[in-house]
């Protein structure tokens, strides 16, 4: 079946470092990308997301780009801060089952020292 | 515009007791979505609703867990008897319909301790 793997955490930078968390997927059809972030005593946010091959999602300095070639969705930013320390969760969205339900990753916990 | 809210926020619990939690989906949403997650790991589906009917629950243990959607809009999830296993949050997620984007917009959760 469709499954996601993120890498595992946490992950420690410091404030202004570059972050890249991996995701990978599998699945049979062709998914709709997600990255969710969860702060601390919240519920999931949805940070960006990209619905094909090649599109680019962006969002408050955050980047993905949907990889069919490597069946990757790594999210980016060029110089994290404090307020980003968060678990990030990459999911996709099975198109071809008919219900379109998600399948998230364990998650990654970022914490970001000032 | 309000999101989706959830109550109780924490439960706790001894082993073989029931439990309910509620959730009210964003106004106009027809698609709800009861997710657990343990500890550690990601959200799980346990069912999906599109208005009252029920879409997807092949991960909901039926012997313990049921969940209804009466009138299209609140819903809740029973459980009844409790496992310690079954200490995780559960999350409620409602969108538009499934296909929009398939944006989901999730609760604050409700956290499950079972002793």
């Amino acid at each position: 079946g469709d499954s996601v793997t993120q890498m595992e955490g946490p992950v420690t930078l410091s404030e202004e470092a570059f972050l890249t968390i991996n995701c990978t997927y599998t699945a049979t059809g062709y998914p709709s990308l997600f990255w969710y972030v969860q702060y601390p005593g919240e519920g999931l946010q949805l940070l960006l997301k990209a619905t094909k091959a090649d599109d680019k999602g962006s969002n408050k300095g955050f980047e993905a780009t949907y990889r069919k070639e490597t069946t990757s969705f790594h999210l980016e930013k060029g110089s994290v801060q404090v307020s980003d320390s968060a678990v990030y969760f990459c999911a996709l969205s099975d198109t071809t089952s008919g219900t379109y339900k998600y399948i998230f990753g364990t998650g990654t916990r970022l914490k970001v020292l000032a | 515009e309000a999101g989706v809210a959830q109550s109780p926020r924490y439960k706790i619990i001894e082993k073989r007791q029931s439990v309910a939690f509620w959730c009210n989906p964003i106004s106009g949403h027809a698609t709800l979505y009861w997710y657990q997650q343990i500890l550690g790991q990601g959200p799980k589906l346990l069912i999906q609703f599109q208005n009252n009917g029920v879409v997807d629950d092949s991960q909901l243990p039926k012997d313990r867990f049921s969940a209804e959607r009466l009138k299209g809009v609140d819903s809740t999830l029973k459980i009844q008897p409790a496992k310690l296993e079954d200490s995780a949050v559960y999350l409620c997620a409602s969108s538009l319909d499934p296909v929009s984007y398939n944006e989901q917009f999730f609760g604050p959760g409700t956290r499950l301790t079972v002793l």
